[in-house]
């Protein structure tokens, strides 16, 4: 396993700018999660993939966040009209799909800050 | 819905003492849970999971957790600690009902001293 990667590894833009991150799950994992991370708190669940369907997304994503995870590959999270409470890590998770113990495997995760 | 709650934002060992980090867990039905471990700017790596196959579940750089559904406890132990294990920890427990989601606690950062 390459292991999942995420890029880029740091952002910081300007509030009201859009930003789009990306993230490349292990070859063989068919789900793939994201997470957001505040200072101080553990991850919280943002959105799941399973192949290229968007299955669950939680009332933490704003209709300001969109995913995609185009032909089940590689997926993009966009945060339009950034605001300075959008400043967290955003981590990548993937998995084979095996159930609900699966091990998720992360990413090294994107540092945004929002200024 | 489930949850996981991790008893000390901060624990401080020195090197060798034995590490104890806490967690409990609020479920209807007996869950899946997971310890995961991040180091300073990288992401989570998994250090073990409970799948109900066995109450004490060992896994890697000699950590180890027991599941006792009496206390609804899945602490995480380690006899000897090392400067190497300073690290924040979480404990998270899988989504049973959906996408198998993890639930994370609020992290439990591990400080060693010489």
């Amino acid at each position: 396993d390459t292991g999942v990667s995420q890029d880029p590894r740091h952002k910081i833009t300007k509030r009201g700018q859009n930003v789009t991150f990306r993230c490349d799950p292990i070859s063989e994992h068919n789900r793939l999660y994201w997470y957001r991370q505040t200072l101080g708190q553990g991850p919280e669940f943002l959105t799941y993939f399973q192949n290229e369907a968007q299955l669950e997304k939680s009332r933490l994503l704003s209709d300001r966040f969109s995913a995609e995870r185009p032909k089940g590959s590689f997926s993009t999270l966009e945060i339009q009209r950034t605001e300075q409470g959008d400043s967290a890590m955003y981590l990548c998770a993937s998995s084979r799909g095996q159930g609900a113990t699966d091990t998720q495997y992360f990413g090294p995760g994107t540092r945004l800050t929002v200024l | 819905a489930q949850s996981v709650t991790q008893l000390g934002s901060h624990v401080s060992v020195s090197e060798g003492a034995l590490v104890l980090l806490r967690c409990n867990y609020s479920s209807s039905v007996p869950p899946y849970l997971f310890w995961y471990v991040q180091y300073p700017n990288q992401g989570l790596q998994l250090l073990l999971k409970y799948t109900s196959a066995a109450t004490l579940v060992k896994g890697i750089n000699g950590f180890e957790a027991e599941f006792k559904k009496s206390e609804t406890s899945f602490h995480l132990t380690k006899p000897s600690a090392h400067m190497s294990d300073a690290a924040e920890y979480f404990c998270a427990v899988s989504d049973l009902d959906g996408y198998s989601t993890l639930t994370f606690g609020k992290g439990t950062m591990l400080l060693v001293s010489p």
